[in-house]
């Protein structure tokens, strides 16, 4: 069974505060690990894509980093804002069908 | 708009009732996902499709539980005579290459 573990499950920060969640997977059969932020009532939106090891990759604020031979991937935000609440999902992927196995999520709350 | 649609977004089933969930992925994408989210977890995949056919149902959890995409595009999952374990966020994605892009999700509730 293939598990995938996200730490903490929740996180309450001040704005502006930097944090930083864990994402652990299977260190056999990577393809790619993929996160995603959801809001209420809204789609997931996917934020990276990450395939290779040591990947680094940024959007705006959000960066997150991989290390596949130790079966990790850290998700870091910087100077959070309210709009960053959301719970921050990353999934699995072990080929090329696509299938993700997610983890159970981070919720992130910010207060202004 | 370009991105996944669910239909209903809300369901309210009485238990033993049977219930359809729409799904209409991006145009031209021709892989299509459906996943369960239960409370308090991450989302867990269902089935799968390729076009119209249906290369892995591995995930769908009895027989109660069925998904179809005839033509390729847009996919219905059935639920029938519902229980009260059914109550959960029906997810959908498609893509093309790599990346999966998710519909808001249909939000089933089973009395």
């Amino acid at each position: 069974i293939l598990n995938v573990e996200q730490s903490p499950q929740s996180l309450h920060v001040q704005e502006g505060d930097s944090t930083n969640f864990t994402c652990s997977f299977p260190s056999s059969n990577f393809y790619a690990l993929h996160w995603y932020r959801w809001e209420t009532a809204k789609s997931p939106e996917a934020l990276f894509v990450m395939t290779l090891n040591g990947d680094e990759k940024k959007k705006g604020r959000i960066s997150a980093t991989l290390n596949t031979k130790e079966g990790y991937s850290y998700l870091y935000i910087k100077g959070s804002q309210p709009e960053d609440s959301a719970t921050y999902l990353c999934a699995f992927r072990e080929s090329n069908t696509g299938k993700l196995i997610f983890g159970q999520g981070t919720t992130l709350q910010v207060k202004p | 708009g370009a991105g996944v649609s669910q239909s209903p977004r809300y369901k309210v089933a009485k238990r033993g009732q049977d219930v359809a969930l729409r799904c209409d992925p991006i145009s031209g994408h021709v892989s299509l996902f459906w996943y369960q989210q239960a409370l308090g977890q991450g989302p867990e995949f269902l089935t799968y499709f390729q076009n119209e056919a249906q290369l892995d149902k591995s995930g769908l959890p009895s027989d109660r539980f069925f998904a179809e995409r005839p033509e390729g595009s847009v996919s219905t999952l059935k639920i029938q005579r519902t229980q009260q374990e059914d109550s959960a966020v029906y997810l959908c994605a498609s893509s093309s290459v790599g990346q999966q892009f998710f519909g808001p999700g249909t939000r089933l509730t089973v009395l």
